[in-house]
C-alpha cells in the first residue's frame, strides 16, 4: 500500500542553521505531496504542497521539491529560527477519496 | 474565519461511559475525517466521510462510530470507551474534489479513559 517514510528525529539545531528533513514515499498512483507542521498544543497546519513532478512548494522560508525519480519530497530551510520548533509531517494523497497517508512526524527543536 | 472546531479540548472519562466528540467545519467541505495521534504511531485514520450520509472505515475503526447527517458536522462516538482509546484526536476536512486539496485540522481533543 501507499506509505511515507521520514526521519523521526528528534532533530536539534542552533538558530540560523540549515535544516533538511528527509521524506520518501511509495504510492501506486500519482500522488500529491504535502508538508504539515504541528506546533505545541495545536492541530496540524499545511506548510506547503506540490502536485506534480518537479514542482517546488514553498512557504515561510521552507521549500520542498517533488522528485518523482527518487520518490522524495525533502523539506529544507536555509536558516531556522526558535519559532520553527515543532513537529513536521510529510504526507501524500493519491485518490479522489482524499485518503491521506502521513509519515511518523519529525520533532525539530531550535536552540537560541 | 475558516476553521474546523472540535469540542471538548480535554476529556477525562471512565471505561464504558459513552461519549461524543463534536466536529464542525464552516468551509462547506465535502470531505471530513477523524484521526488519532499516538506517540510512536503517528496519525492513524479512524473514519472518513466523502459527503452527507456517506462514511467509511479508516485504518483503526474498532470501537468508534461516526455519523454525517449534515455537511458541516461529523461527530465521533465512543459507545463504550476503553483505556486503549486514550489518545489525541483530530478532526479534519477538505474540499475533497481533487487529490491536491489540503486537509484542514481542528486543534485536537485529548481523551483520557481510566
Amino acid at each position: 500500500g501507499d506509505s511515507v517514510t521520514q526521519m523521526e528525529g528528534p532533530v536539534t539545531l542552533s538558530e540560523e542553521a540549515f535544516l533538511t528533513i528527509n521524506c520518501t514515499y511509495t504510492a501506486t498512483g500519482y500522488p500529491s505531496l504535502f508538508w504539515y507542521v504541528q506546533y505545541p498544543g495545536e492541530g496540524l497546519q499545511l506548510l506547503l504542497k506540490a502536485t506534480k513532478a518537479d514542482d517546488k512548494g514553498s512557504n515561510k522560508g521552507f521549500e520542498a521539491t517533488y522528485r518523482k525519480e527518487t520518490t522524495s519530497f525533502h523539506l529544507e530551510k536555509g536558516s531556522v529560527q526558535v519559532s520553527d520548533s515543532a513537529v513536521y509531517f510529510c504526507a501524500l494523497s493519491v485518490s479522489y477519496g482524499q485518503n491521506f497517508v502521513f509519515g511518523p512526524g519529525t520533532r525539530l527543536s531550535v536552540l537560541p | 474565519e475558516a476553521q474546523v472546531t472540535q469540542n471538548p479540548r480535554y476529556l477525562i472519562t471512565v471505561t464504558g461511559k459513552k461519549l461524543t466528540v463534536t466536529c464542525s467545519q464552516n468551509m462547506n467541505h465535502e470531505y471530513m475525517s477523524w484521526y488519532r495521534q499516538d506517540p510512536g504511531l503517528g496519525l492513524r485514520q479512524i473514519y472518513y466521510s466523502m459527503n452527507v450520509e456517506v462514511t467509511d472505515k479508516g485504518d483503526v475503526p474498532e470501537g468508534y462510530k461516526v455519523s454525517r447527517k449534515e455537511k458541516r458536522n461529523f461527530p465521533l462516538i465512543l459507545e463504550s470507551p476503553s483505556p486503549n482509546q486514550t489518545s489525541l484526536y483530530f478532526c479534519a476536512s477538505s474540499l475533497g474534489t481533487v487529490n491536491n486539496s489540503p486537509l484542514h485540522f481542528g486543534n485536537g481533543t485529548r481523551l483520557t479513559v481510566t
